[in-house]
């Protein structure tokens, strides 16, 4: 069973802080995504990789940067926090942009 | 007008009700379609793909009507732990890829 693993649960963190958030998968998928989910917005998409160093802009990438230097790992960076970041953060990977895919059971930022 | 809209509900049935949702795209080259259902402060699990002849996972069924430009879920027999939140996901066309797009979710509620 495919299993992505995120980091931590719960995160606070300070305005202004260089934040990371770690996701790893270990099904050897190409396609790696991270999500931020607000209510009443949805899940919207901040970046997503198709391959290691590879990544592509989603449709709110502003403030966040992401790295890709392995296949199994999938990073995302606030380069500095702020309160507007505060969220709930989902990473996801599947075989291909047109497969299913599999989410890892999120992280709670807080930004203080 | 988003590219991809549902209907946020809630839906409020009575145990046993038939009930279904509706999801439309805007784009018509869109490539793949799933229904994923996501419990209160959990992750999205994939719930079924949506095939192009209409696809049934017992008491569930999903159709596409691409000259409508819409998909469907259909839950039949409703249980008290069919109450979730459901997400329809449709790959649309972004420069030059397909990206997975999310809905923002129907509430369900299953009421005794």
């Amino acid at each position: 069973d495919v299993k992505v693993t995120q980091s931590s649960r719960y995160l606070v963190k300070r305005t202004g802080e260089k934040v990371f958030l770690e996701c790893v998968q270990d099904m050897d998928h190409e396609n790696m995504f991270w999500y931020r989910q607000d209510p009443g917005l949805g899940l919207r998409l901040i970046y997503f990789s198709y391959d290691v160093k590879m990544k592509e802009k989603g449709d709110i990438p502003e403030g966040y940067s992401v790295s890709r230097e392995k296949k199994e790992r999938f990073s995302l960076i606030l380069e500095s926090a702020s309160t507007n970041q505060t969220s709930m953060y989902l990473c996801a990977s599947s075989w291909g942009l047109n497969q299913p895919q599999h989410f890892g059971d999120g992280t709670r930022l807080s930004i203080l | 007008r988003k590219e991809v809209e549902q209907d946020p509900g809630p839906f409020n049935v009575p145990e046993g009700a038939t009930v279904a949702f509706n999801c439309t795209y805007s784009n018509s080259a869109s490539q793949s379609f799933f229904w994923y259902r996501q419990d209160c402060r959990k992750e999205p699990k994939l719930l079924m793909s949506v095939y192009s002849s209409g696809n049934e996972d017992g008491r569930f069924t999903a159709q596409l009507n691409r000259a409508s430009q819409y998909i469907s879920l259909l839950i039949r027999d409703s249980k008290l732990s069919d109450s979730a939140t459901y997400l329809c996901v449709v790959t649309l066309s972004s420069r030059g890829s397909y990206i997975p797009t999310f809905g923002r979710g129907t509430s369900l509620i299953v009421h005794p």
